[in-house]
């Protein structure tokens, strides 16, 4: 079936510092890809998306491109703040009637970024 | 304007009893999705309402696990005869239907069975 595999956290980096979270997904047909995140005692958030191959989606200073080739969406920041600690979910939305079925999410890696 | 709430936020409880979840969803969103998120797991889909059609239940463990949606609005989901393994965090979620993607979450219900 569909899935979504990212690296293993938990991910430390210094303030400042350049993120890449990686994202590789196995799916039929062309699903929409996203980037959610979860900051501390808070619901998840969408952060990004892209819903077609070579589409950049981009908000608050991070990017993720859809690589159909290599089937990825790796999540980058070229400078991390304190703030920006938190969980990050990759996941897959399917094209279908099945609306309740259409999202794959990834286990998550845990961000912590030191001042 | 008000986002997903849900509540309790925290729940612990033996083994054996039964527990109710509630989830209020972003006013006018039809879609309400429950999720339930274990430790180092991704989300794991469970039953996805859709305005006054059948709910899709594909995605429940087991039949101790039941929700209802009342009119249109709230849902509750019930564990009968928790289980340890029913400890998580449980997540509720909304979207506009034709939307599909984007989901709004509440903050979640954790939920430890001792």
């Amino acid at each position: 079936g569909d899935s979504v595999t990212q690296m293993e956290g938990p991910v430390t980096l210094s303030e400042e510092a350049f993120l890449t979270i990686n994202c590789t997904y196995t799916a039929t047909g062309y699903p929409s890809l996203f980037w959610y995140v979860q900051y501390p005692g808070e619901g998840l958030q969408l952060l990004l998306k892209a819903t077609k191959a070579d589409d950049k989606g981009s908000n608050k200073g991070f990017e993720a491109t859809y690589r159909k080739e290599t089937t990825s969406f790796h999540l980058e920041k070229g400078s991390v703040q304190v703030s920006d600690s938190a969980v990050y979910f990759c996941a897959l939305s399917r094209s279908g009637d099945n609306y309740g079925q259409n999202f794959v999410f990834g286990p998550g890696t845990r961000l912590s970024v030191l001042p | 304007g008000a986002g997903v709430s849900q509540s309790p936020s925290n729940k612990v409880t033996e083994k054996g009893k039964d527990v109710e979840l509630r989830c209020d969803p972003i006013s006018g969103h039809t879609a309400l999705y429950w999720y339930r998120q274990s430790l180092g797991q991704g989300l794991e889909f469970l039953i996805y309402f859709q305005g006054n059609s059948a709910p899709d239940k594909s995605g429940l463990p087991s039949d101790r696990f039941s929700a209802e949606r009342t009119g249109g609005s709230v849902s509750t989901l019930t564990i009968q005869r928790t289980q340890q393994e029913d400890s998580a965090v449980y997540l509720c979620a909304s979207s506009l239907v034709v939307v599909a993607y984007e989901q709004y979450f509440g903050p979640g219900t954790r939920l430890t069975v001792t």
